[in-house]
């Protein structure tokens, strides 16, 4: 079983729908939750952290963390062309350890 | 205030060859992590530097070999390169300790082809 996994994809979705990323990890002792957007050819860009369960909102992203469930998800309301990208997820079991990835989601949001 | 950047942007090297990376942190950062991607993957941790010294390290040969500088630059040495070692190299940076928001920030990379 990998430690992050993540729907490959590719995730297509109209322009101006909810996009929905989902991610799940192995280890009950991880403790920390990014959530990185890649556009091709770039590096990771961090988009959102998360680090208690609930919902946590930052202008059209909302990234909720279950951690009964082992679940993290990345919601992106009123998706945009531009928000066309592999989106990562990644854990981390202490504060300032590594990072262990997802093999990223593929979204596609079409105009 | 300047990002992470890294140098070389792209490097071509062949088999057997050895290659260094170099990564300067974030102003304010004192914490220098390691990642190589391959194509469709996610990153991969190499190995992390604080204080100078290699404070955890991923599942990785001792080819990948490392150094950090009391500018809290770094670098990456990767030896008797291979095929498979063709990757993106990234380097983040981020802040030691236990602080709630110690969030890693990437830099641009590293494209090294291995022919």
């Amino acid at each position: 079983q990998k430690e992050v996994e993540q729907n490959s994809g590719p995730l297509s979705v109209p322009e101006g729908a909810i996009a929905s990323l989902n991610c799940t990890y192995s280890d009950r002792g991880s403790q920390s939750f990014f959530w990185y957007r890649q556009y091709s050819g770039k590096s990771p860009e961090l988009i959102m952290s998360i680090y208690s369960n609930g919902d946590k909102e930052d202008g059209r992203f909302t990234a909720q963390l279950n951690k009964a469930s082992q679940y993290v998800s990345l919601l992106i309301r009123d998706s945009q062309p531009s928000d066309s990208a592999t989106y990562l997820c990644a854990v981390s079991m202490e504060y300032g350890n590594k990072l262990v990835f997802g093999a990223g989601t593929i979204l596609r949001v079409k105009s | 205030d300047a990002g992470v950047t890294q140098s070389p942007t792209h490097l071509i090297k062949t088999r057997g060859q050895q290659v260094t990376l170099r990564c300067s942190p974030k102003s304010g950062h004192d914490t220098v992590s390691w990642y190589q991607q391959a194509l469709g993957q996610g990153p991969q941790f190499i190995f992390q530097y604080y204080e100078e010294e290699e404070r955890q390290r991923g599942n990785f040969p001792d080819r990948f070999s490392g150094h950090q500088f009391p500018n809290y630059s770094s670098e990456l040495n990767v030896n008797a390169l291979l095929l498979g070692d063709s990757a993106l190299y990234l380097c983040a940076s981020s802040l030691w300790g236990l602080a709630v928001y110690n969030e890693q920030f990437f830099g641009p990379g590293t494209r090294l082809t291995v022919l």
